[in-house]
């Protein structure tokens, strides 16, 4: 079944602002990942945060993790019209060692010019 | 190089029919997955496979049936089409346990698969 759960279902933003989007799961975790979904694409790997880290950055997003709240926020700053797309997070349980995947329903973001 | 890709891109079916999706990844990953989308969903996992020659079921098997003869392909297969099975499939391939990037998997674009 789904772990984690993303909020908002939608978010929508002007270029140049910045985008939160949050995600819930449910166990612990080993890690937890944010993947991005172009319409009628596939997913893209963007970031991988591990449950020893709280904070993780790659080019303008940044991305948070707090294990005691089982919550983690993805912030991408100075948004462009680029980054519309739907944006997932998934979460890999502690101890796994086949890397499963769960995966939230996903945030749907467009950014407009 | 080429990463996942599957084929077909689109298939339309009439229910009861058969088709087997093809997956392909040059990337020499030993772990594959099939996963399927449908509207407002997160990914579901179908099957996956941990190595050539070895399958496993995960979330949602009932209907399909995977084959793993090559390490590089991942075979998807619907023996009796159903209107349920009307999604959009996808592949991802991630490298051995034990590397830095052992959790990241790469994906496919995707099939997407229509059963009237």
């Amino acid at each position: 079944s789904q772990q984690g759960e993303e909020d908002p279902q939608a978010l929508s933003i002007q270029e140049g602002e910045n985008a939160t989007m949050n995600c819930s799961y449910k166990t612990s975790i080993n890690n937890l990942q944010w993947y991005r979904q172009n319409s009628g694409r596939g997913l893209v790997h963007l970031i991988l945060i591990r449950s020893n880290e709280r904070e993780k950055h790659s080019g303008r997003l940044r991305v948070t993790l707090d294990t005691s709240k089982k919550s983690s926020s993805l912030l991408i700053t100075a948004s462009r019209a680029a980054d519309t797309a739907s944006y997932f997070c998934a979460t890999v349980d502690r101890g796994s060692t086949l890397g499963r995947l769960y995966f939230g329903r996903g945030t749907q973001l467009t950014v407009w010019p | 190089n080429a990463g996942v890709t599957q084929t077909p891109k689109f298939r339309v079916l009439k229910t009861g029919q058969s088709m087997t999706l093809l997956c392909a990844q040059d990337m020499n990953h030993e772990y594959m997955y099939w996963y399927r989308q449908d509207p407002g969903m997160g990914l579901r996992l179908i099957h996956y496979s941990v190595g050539e020659g070895t399958t496993a079921k995960g979330e949602v098997p009932d209907g399909y049936n995977v084959s793993r003869l090559k390490k590089q392909n991942f075979l998807l297969g619907l023996e009796s089409a159903a209107p349920s099975q009307t999604s959009v499939y996808f592949c991802a391939s991630r490298t051995y346990p034990g590397t830095s990037e052992r959790d990241t998997q790469y994906f496919g674009p995707g099939t997407r698969l229509t059963v009237l």
